[in-house]
C-alpha cells in the first residue's frame, strides 16, 4: 500500500536557523506532491506543490522542496526561518495520473517549534 | 478568497447517536472529500466525491458512514451510528479541477462519548 513517512515528529529550532523536514514515499509509479501547513488554530493549507518539471519548487512564504525520485524524496526546506513558521508541516502524496480519485496520503506530520 | 467552511467546529455526542457534518466547498469545485485525523495520528482519507456519486472509499469508511451533496452548495458526512473511536478532527476538501490542489476547511472536532 502507498505510505508517506516524515522522518521528524517534533522539530524545535532557533530563529534565522535552517530547516530541512524529510519526505519519503513508497508509489513506485508517478507522483504529485505537497506539503501543506496547519498553524495553530487554522486549517491546512498548501506550501508547495509538485506536478512535473524542475524538481526543485518553490512555494510560499520562503519554502522549498526538492523531489528526488531515486530516492523516493520530497524533503521541505527553508534557509531561515521565523517565529511565525511555528506550525505543523505534512507531506502528502497522490498517484500522478488522471481519473484517479486524487486522495492524498499524508504523512504522520512534524511539529515546527521556532525559538524567538 | 473562497474558504471551504465547515460546521460545527466541535461537536460531542454520545456513542451510538447520528451526526452529521456539514461542509461548504468553494463554490465552483467539482471533487470533494473527507479526511479524518484521530489525536496523534495520521490525516487519513476516508471518501471522495465526483459527479454526485461515491469515487473511492477507505477501508475506514464502512456502512455506518455516508455522504451527501443534497443541494449543489453543501456536502455532508454522515455517521450512524457513532463509536468511542470515531473521536476525531474530521476535515472536508475540495477541488475544481483534476491535477488541481486541494483547498481544505478548518474541521470538525467531533468526540464521541
Amino acid at each position: 500500500a502507498q505510505s508517506v513517512s516524515q522522518h521528524n515528529h517534533h522539530v524545535i529550532l532557533s530563529e534565522a536557523a535552517s530547516l530541512e523536514l524529510g519526505c519519503n514515499y513508497s508509489y513506485g509509479g508517478t507522483v504529485n506532491l505537497f506539503w501543506y501547513v496547519q498553524y495553530p488554530g487554522q486549517h491546512l493549507q498548501l506550501l508547495l506543490k509538485y506536478f512535473s518539471g524542475d524538481p526543485l519548487v518553490k512555494g510560499i512564504k520562503g519554502f522549498e522542496a526538492e523531489f528526488i525520485k531515486s530516492k523516493f524524496s520530497f524533503n521541505l526546506r527553508k534557509p531561515s526561518v521565523q517565529w511565525s513558521d511555528t506550525a505543523e508541516y505534512f507531506c502528502a502524496v497522490r498517484r500522478g495520473y488522471s481519473g484517479n480519485t486524487g486522495k492524498l496520503i499524508f504523512g504522520q506530520g512534524t511539529t515546527l517549534q521556532v525559538k524567538p | 478568497e473562497p474558504e471551504v467552511t465547515q460546521t460545527p467546529s466541535h461537536q460531542v455526542t454520545q456513542m451510538g447517536q447520528e451526526v452529521i457534518l456539514r461542509c461548504v466547498p468553494i463554490s465552483n469545485h467539482l471533487y470533494f472529500y473527507w479526511y479524518r485525523q484521530i489525536l496523534g495520528q495520521k490525516v487519513e482519507f476516508l471518501v471522495s466525491f465526483y459527479n454526485n456519486e461515491i469515487s473511492e472509499k477507505s477501508e475506514i469508511f464502512d456502512d455506518q458512514f455516508s455522504v451527501e451533496r443534497p443541494d449543489g452548495s453543501n456536502f455532508t458526512l454522515k455517521i450512524r451510528s457513532t463509536k468511542l473511536e470515531d473521536s476525531a478532527m474530521y476535515f472536508c476538501a475540495s477541488k475544481t479541477q483534476d491535477f488541481y490542489e486541494q483547498f481544505f476547511g478548518p474541521g470538525t472536532r467531533l468526540t464521541v462519548l
